[in-house]
């Protein structure tokens, strides 16, 4: 079946410094990636949808800057939150769509980012 | 959250029981689907029902949709302990998909 991979699982970092997570789909093509935050408790917050050779586009609220997205083949997206502070500690969760239409997610398994 | 509701937060029951989570969503949709969510993992996908559906079963999975509403329904019948885990739906149109709250599904046994 379709997998999706997200690395790493886990981080940890000092304020200041900036993170990339990688998201891969490992057996299919997927040339719309979604990327998803999640607070403690609370669902999935849409913070921008990753297309494959173009810009990505960001959910209202969400700062372009402060988490660039990069859609470089069909099966690799990644999120690099910059110049990270606490308040970005958070589950961030990346997606892939497949089916027909790619109208259902294959979701990876999330990246605990923590920010001290 | 971005798309809308889902009642009850947390639900409670004993294996062997039904469990039913309801979803409201806020825009028109292409179709509604639903996902589960064990603790501090990504999501697995359940089931999908178009808008133009009504209602759809897969195994012990029985899900409704009311477009005049804008409201789903998951039931779970003959829960087991496994099934503890948190479920969402989301609403898919425009190749966006958008979460409801969730509802914590919690089955003892």
């Amino acid at each position: 079946g379709a997998v999706v991979s997200q690395h790493p699982s886990w981080v940890i970092c000092k304020s200041g410094t900036s993170v990339k997570i990688e998201c891969r789909s490992l057996d299919f093509q997927a040339t719309t990636m979604f990327w998803y935050r999640q607070f403690p408790k609370q669902s999935l917050m849409l913070m921008a949808t990753s297309n494959e050779g173009s810009k990505a586009t960001y959910e209202q609220g969400v700062e372009k800057d402060k988490f660039l997205i990069n859609h470089a083949s069909l099966t690799l997206s990644t999120l690099t939150v910059t110049s990270a502070h606490p308040e970005d500690s958070s589950f961030y969760i990346c997606s892939a769509g497949r089916g027909a239409g790619a109208n259902v997610l294959t979701f990876g398994a999330g990246s605990r980012l923590t920010v001290l | 959250s971005q798309q809308g509701e889902e009642d009850p937060q947390a639900l409670s029951i004993q294996e062997g029981e039904n469990a039913t989570m309801n979803c409201s969503y806020k825009t028109s949709i292409n179709n509604l689907q639903w996902y589960r969510q064990n603790s501090g993992r990504g999501l697995v996908h359940l089931i999908l029902i178009r808008s133009n559906e009504r209602e759809k079963h897969s195994g012990r999975l029985r899900v409704t949709l009311d477009t005049s509403k804008k409201s789903s329904s998951l039931l779970i019948t003959a829960s087991r302990a496994a099934d503890t885990a948190s479920y969402f739906c989301a609403s898919y149109n425009f190749n966006k998909f958008y979460f409801g709250s969730g509802t914590k599904l919690n089955v003892k046994p």
